[in-house]
């Protein structure tokens, strides 16, 4: 089993802050994808990365991809407080169509954007 | 389309008592997965079935069992519940042939006394 790192573990700022999530592992993962999770709810897929050095941009959310394939971060510029939720990294493990392919989640970081 | 549902939202249980959460999809996935959920832990793998009439143990297994009861259903059982069972259960699928995207139902939040 993949052990993901997440940091920080939980992260307040106010609406307009940059921040940077980070998800490491001593592992490499053949793709990583990161959820985000809002109170009540099950997380809901963001992106997928595949390729080490890749870049994905969605809106204010940048994902990379470490060169490695160890290790991917995720960039909010200027937060807004609908940004609040849990940010949850996951491995995945085994082929699209194996039977052995699941995710592994690392804890997650707990993020607050006050107005 | 409804997504994943799962039934019951809440239930607390007393220690030594059994009960069925029960999961269902409409979008005609094939892989099925049932996580736990605590405070600081992430989402842990409990059972998961890659197709129907195939289910294999995750990362905390003991103390749960499942059923793939047809395509669209998976149940996660409590024989004996147990207060370390406190969490929140939440259902998942994905259509097996296609790019990893894993749809999670709302969740089960289930308190054992």
């Amino acid at each position: 089993t993949q052990l993901l790192e997440q940091s920080p573990q939980f992260l307040s700022i106010q609406e307009g802050e940059n921040l940077t999530v980070y998800c490491n592992s001593s592992s490499v993962f053949s793709s990583l994808q990161w959820y985000r999770q809002e109170p009540g709810e099950g997380p809901v897929l963001l992106v997928t990365v595949v390729t080490g050095g890749e870049v994905k941009k969605l809106k204010r959310l940048t994902f990379q991809f470490g060169d490695a394939r160890k290790d991917s971060s995720l960039h909010i510029t200027a937060a807004q407080p609908g940004d609040t939720g849990l940010y949850l990294c996951a491995a995945v493990q085994g082929n699209s169509g194996g039977s052995n392919y699941k995710l592994t989640f690392g804890k997650g970081t707990l993020l607050t954007v006050n107005p | 389309n409804a997504g994943v549902t799962q039934t019951p939202k809440f239930q607390v249980l007393k220690t030594g008592q059994s009960m069925t959460l029960q999961c269902a999809q409409d979008m005609n996935h094939n892989s099925m997965y049932w996580y736990r959920q605590d405070p600081g832990m992430g989402l842990r793998l409990i059972y998961y079935s890659a197709s129907e009439g195939t289910t294999d143990k995750g990362e905390v297994p003991n103390g749960y069992n499942v059923s793939r009861l047809n395509k669209r259903e998976f149940s996660l059982r409590l024989e004996s519940a147990a207060p370390s069972q406190t969490s929140v259960y939440f259902c998942a699928s994905r259509l097996q042939w296609a790019p990893s995207e894993q749809f999670f139902g709302p969740g089960t939040r289930l308190t054992v006394l």
